[in-house]
């Protein structure tokens, strides 16, 4: 089973708005990763989590704040967007590597969360 | 910095052919994964096929299979058979293994295949 959840799928907000995206994985995958895409574009690296602790932050703007409650989940708190915040949202996750260097790394995404600011 | 080009932005091939995407990558490293993902119009992100570096055999996965030429530093994917699911946008990735820790993927621009009846 490779399957990353996303919900909502689609999510409208005005730029006063808090809101939040989820994310969860029963793989047992230890690492968690937010990902921004703009249509026709490769998707961007935001956030990531491993072992439940923040990793790399790619100088995403604070409006945007993760949160890995436990293991199997990743959220992502929205507050004061922009317009050209609209994007899609996706969600990734991978099996980290453990202390003798195992593991994939290959990354497995979910569905994405389509996000409108108006 | 690792750079990842697909030189073809846009390619279209008739159901049942054969199809190759282009990617060309630049990295000093010597150990390192590569990928090619499919996103469909639906938009999921779907793993096609993983490259360790360090295997000479090449990557192969049903229709799909790749010719990995490390020396050139070229990771091509070819399609058999294409099918009208085929047509997708295709990304290919690479990632480095660093030393422990999770791993950024390098992603190029893509190419928009379309499967033509």
């Amino acid at each position: 089973d490779t399957e990353v959840t996303q919900t909502p799928k689609h999510l409208v907000m005005g730029m006063t708005n808090k809101k939040s995206l989820k994310c969860e994985q029963h793989m047992g995958h230890r690492a968690m990763y937010w990902y921004k895409q703009k249509a026709k574009k490769p998707p961007e690296l935001m956030f990531v989590y491993s072992y439940e602790k923040l990793s790399i932050n790619e100088s995403v703007p604070s409006r945007f704040s993760p949160e890995c409650p436990n293991s199997s989940l990743l959220n992502l708190h929205l507050h004061a967007l922009q317009p050209e915040d609209s994007a899609l949202y996706l969600c990734a996750s991978s099996q980290d590597r453990d202390l003798a260097g195992r593991g994939t790394d290959t990354q497995y995404f979910g569905p994405g969360t389509r996000l409108t600011v108006l | 910095a690792q750079t990842v080009t697909q030189s073809q932005p846009e390619m279209s091939v008739q159901e049942a052919e054969t199809v190759t995407l282009s990617c060309t990558y630049d990295t000093s490293e010597s150990n390192y994964y590569l990928f090619w993902y499919k996103q469909p119009p639906s938009r999921q992100m779907i793993l096609v096929i993983r490259q360790e570096a360090y295997k000479q055999q090449n990557a192969t996965e049903n229709r799909f299979s790749v010719n990995f030429q490390k020396a050139a530093k070229s990771f091509s994917l070819k399609i058999s058979d294409s099918q009208l699911g085929d047509t997708a946008m295709y990304f290919c990735a690479f990632m480095s293994t660093g030393q422990g820790g999770s791993e950024k993927l390098v992603f190029g621009k893509g190419t928009k295949l379309t499967v033509n009846p």
